[in-house]
Parts: C-alpha cells; sequence; structure tokens
C-alpha cells in the first residue's frame, strides 16, 4: 500500500532549465510534507518542507507546491545546476506519525 | 551541533545470524526512528522511540526489535537474518514535542548484506 507515490522514477534537464519533480499521496490525514536529496552513499538530506495550511514555500532555487485537493505537490529548482543531481524523495506525515516515502525520482542536470 | 551518527557504516552477516545497529541522535532531539531502505526503494518505516519506549511501529515481523537509551541513542536488533533483509539502514532522530515531530535528521545509514 504505498500511500505516497513518485511516478517518475528519473528525469534528465538541462543546466539553467526548471526541474519539475511530482508526488502523489493518498492520505488526506497528511499534513506535513518533506523533500529530500539523497546521493549515493550518503543518507537523506532535508531539502525543504511544506505544512497543510500552505500552498507554496520557496527557499533559494527551490519551491514546493502543494495542491491538496488533488493530493499533488511538486518541487520546482530554478535554475538547475549539476550539482542538483541526486534521488529526490518525497516524504509526508499524519500529526504525530511517521513518514511515509515516495520511492524516488533520479534527476540528472546535464551541463 | 552534531548530526546523527550510524555504526557501523557497512556490514556482512550470515543468513541466520543477529545484528545490531547503532545510532546517536542530534543534540536536542528526543526521538530516533529507523527506516529500511531496499535498492530502487524509499525508506520504510520499521520503528519509533520516544522516551525509551517503541510509540509507533510499521509492518516488520517481532524479529526487528529497538532500544531507545537515556541519552536519546538507539539501537536497531535484527534476528534469525533473512536474505530480503539485506538494505540500507536509515536513523533519523527528531524533537517531538507532543504534537508534532520537528527537525528530522537522517544518518548516513548502514549497509546490511545478508549472505
Amino acid at each position: 500500500d504505498q500511500q505516497v507515490k513518485q511516478n517518475s522514477p528519473s528525469l534528465s534537464v538541462q543546466e539553467g532549465r526548471i526541474s519539475i519533480l511530482n508526488c502523489d499521496y493518498t492520505n488526506s490525514m497528511f499534513d506535513y510534507f518533506l523533500w529530500y536529496k539523497k546521493y549515493p552513499a550518503e543518507g537523506p538530506t532535508f531539502l525543504i518542507s511544506i505544512s497543510s495550511i500552505k500552498d507554496k514555500n520557496e527557499d533559494g532555487r527551490f519551491t514546493v507546491f502543494l495542491n491538496k485537493s488533488a493530493k499533488h505537490l511538486s518541487l520546482h529548482i530554478v535554475p538547475s545546476q549539476p550539482g542538483d543531481s541526486a534521488v529526490y524523495f518525497c516524504a509526508a506525515s499524519a500529526p504525530g506519525n511517521q513518514f511515509y516515502f515516495g520511492t524516488g525520482t533520479s534527476l540528472t542536470v546535464i551541463p | 551541533e552534531t548530526g546523527v551518527t550510524q555504526s557501523p557504516t557497512h556490514l556482512i552477516k550470515t543468513r541466520g545470524q543477529q545484528v545490531t545497529l547503532r545510532c546517536s541522535s542530534q543534540s536536542g532531539h528526543n526521538t530516533v526512528s529507523w527506516y529500511q531502505q531496499a535498492l530502487g526503494q524509499g525508506p520504510q518505516f520499521i520503528f519509533q522511540y520516544y522516551r525509551e519506549e517503541e510509540n509507533g511501529r510499521g509492518n516488520f515481523p517481532p524479529r526487528f526489535s529497538g532500544l531507545q537509551f537515556p541519552n536519546y541513542s538507539s539501537e536497531l536488533n535484527v534476528n534469525a537474518l533473512e536474505l530480503d533483509d539485506s538494505a540500507l539502514y536509515l536513523c533519523a532522530s527528531s524533537l517531538w514535542t507532543g504534537r508534532m515531530n520537528y527537525g528530522y535528521t537522517f544518518g548516513s545509514g548502514t549497509r546490511l548484506t545478508v549472505v
């Protein structure tokens, strides 16, 4: 029962362009969402979060959008840089509960 | 500020053996969660410890057990290892305030291979 889904296993983008990573969830009780970046041989590194009271959160080149009615969130990276190449996981939790992770999207930014 | 540290980084065990993985939580955090990440998958929640007690568990059998110590560090124990237990085991610490987990921070993981 995959409550958080990332349907694109991989994405390639030219340097300087926008990267858009998508995530869908099924549990309407989820109220807090995270995006993590993971390099090989390292643990996931926190990138950006959003709570369900907002529909957008921005931090530098990274913006997360939340569409609660569609149970969909997306991560926008603008402009994309080669160092952004990694696997990106979205995660969601209900209050006081554990995080459920998607299966990840491998982003490659081409110089 | 120290981060989350896990040991060992890599481990090879034989099927049927037992293994203990360790995690030191980030300073100021009081909750530890363990996740299993199989190849090509996202992390799957195993369990969470708060105040030295398990207070949440995912869909893992009882041979997966844990401990949290007064200094908030933690151990994950797996008995009767199976080949499918081969995975990256991640520990995450956070500050549980009674309503939300803040500052969810992952360690680099322990890569367990069962042969």
